[in-house]
C-alpha cells in the first residue's frame, strides 16, 4: 500500500525559503521508473505542478519556478525534500506530493497522492 | 506556466450525461494523446480517475475519457449526487513543461 505524507511549516514570511518533506511507503525511489512530485494548490484555484524527481535522480522543474525550486530525495529514508526559495504571500497554497507512475504510452500519471499541507506566506 | 483549459463549471440532472473538455497543444495532449483525469472533493487531495483510458480498481465504469487531436474529454454517464466534485485534467507535456494541469472544473448536480 502506497503512501505519501507532506510535513514543514505551516507559516513563512516573505523572502523566507520554504522546506517542505515527503515522506512515503509502500514503494522505493531506487526502482527504475518511479518518481515523486511536488504540486500546489492556491486556495480556490487549480493544481500547478512544481517538480519531479526520478529514481536515478533526474529531476524536472516548473518553467515558471525553476530559478527557485529545488528537489532532492534521500532514498534510504524514503523522502522527497522540496525547497523552495524567495517565498512570496502568492505562494500561499497547500502543497501535495503525489507518486509517479510509468503508463504504458510512454507517459505517466499520479496514482497516489498525499493529502497536502497548507503554506501560508505572510508577514 | 500554461494550463489545459477545462470549463469552469459544468451541471446535470441525476441519471443524464455530461462531458468536460480539456483542451490543450500540439506539445502536450496534442503529441502524446494521454490525459489523466483527477478528482477531487472539497477539502481534500485531488484522487486518480483515469490514466489514459483506464480506470483504478474501484472507479465506476460510468467515466469514460478519449481523446481527440488536441482535446480530451471526460464523460460521467448516469450522473449521481456524489459526483458532484472538481474534476481536473492532466498531461505529460515535451520540451520544458513535464506536466501540465488543466484548469479545473466543477460539476454540480441539479
Amino acid at each position: 500500500q502506497i503512501t505519501l505524507k507532506e510535513s514543514g511549516p505551516t507559516l513563512v514570511k516573505p523572502t523566507q525559503t520554504l522546506t517542505l518533506t515527503c515522506s512515503f511507503s509502500g514503494f522505493s525511489l531506487s526502482t527504475r521508473e518511479v518518481g515523486v512530485a511536488w504540486i500546489r494548490q492556491p486556495p480556490g484555484k487549480a493544481l500547478e505542478w512544481l517538480a519531479l524527481i526520478y529514481w536515478d535522480d533526474d529531476k524536472r522543474y516548473s518553467p515558471s519556478l525553476r530559478t527557485r525550486l529545488t528537489i532532492t530525495k534521500d532514498s534510504s529514508r524514503d523522502q522527497v525534500v522540496l525547497t523552495m526559495t524567495n517565498m512570496d504571500p502568492t505562494d500561499t497554497a497547500t502543497y501535495f506530493c503525489a507518486h509517479r507512475r510509468a503508463a504504458w504510452t510512454g507517459t505517466f500519471y499520479f496514482d497516489h497522492w498525499g493529502q497536502g499541507t497548507r503554506v501560508t506566506v505572510a508577514s | 506556466q500554461p494550463a489545459l483549459t477545462q470549463p469552469a463549471s459544468v451541471s446535470g440532472s441525476p441519471g443524464q450525461s455530461i462531458t468536460i473538455s480539456c483542451t490543450g497543444t500540439d506539445s502536450d495532449i496534442g503529441i502524446f494523446n494521454s490525459v489523466s483525469w483527477y478528482r477531487q472533493d472539497a477539502d481534500a487531495a485531488p484522487k486518480l480517475l483515469i490514466s489514459d483510458v483506464n480506470r483504478p480498481s474501484g472507479v465506476s465504469d460510468r467515466f469514460a475519457s478519449s481523446t481527440s487531436g488536441n482535446t480530451a474529454s471526460l464523460t460521467i454517464s448516469g450522473l449521481q449526487a456524489d459526483d458532484e466534485a472538481e474534476y481536473f485534467c492532466g498531461s505529460y507535456g515535451s520540451g520544458t513543461t513535464h506536466y501540465v494541469f488543466g484548469t479545473g472544473t466543477r460539476v454540480t448536480v441539479l
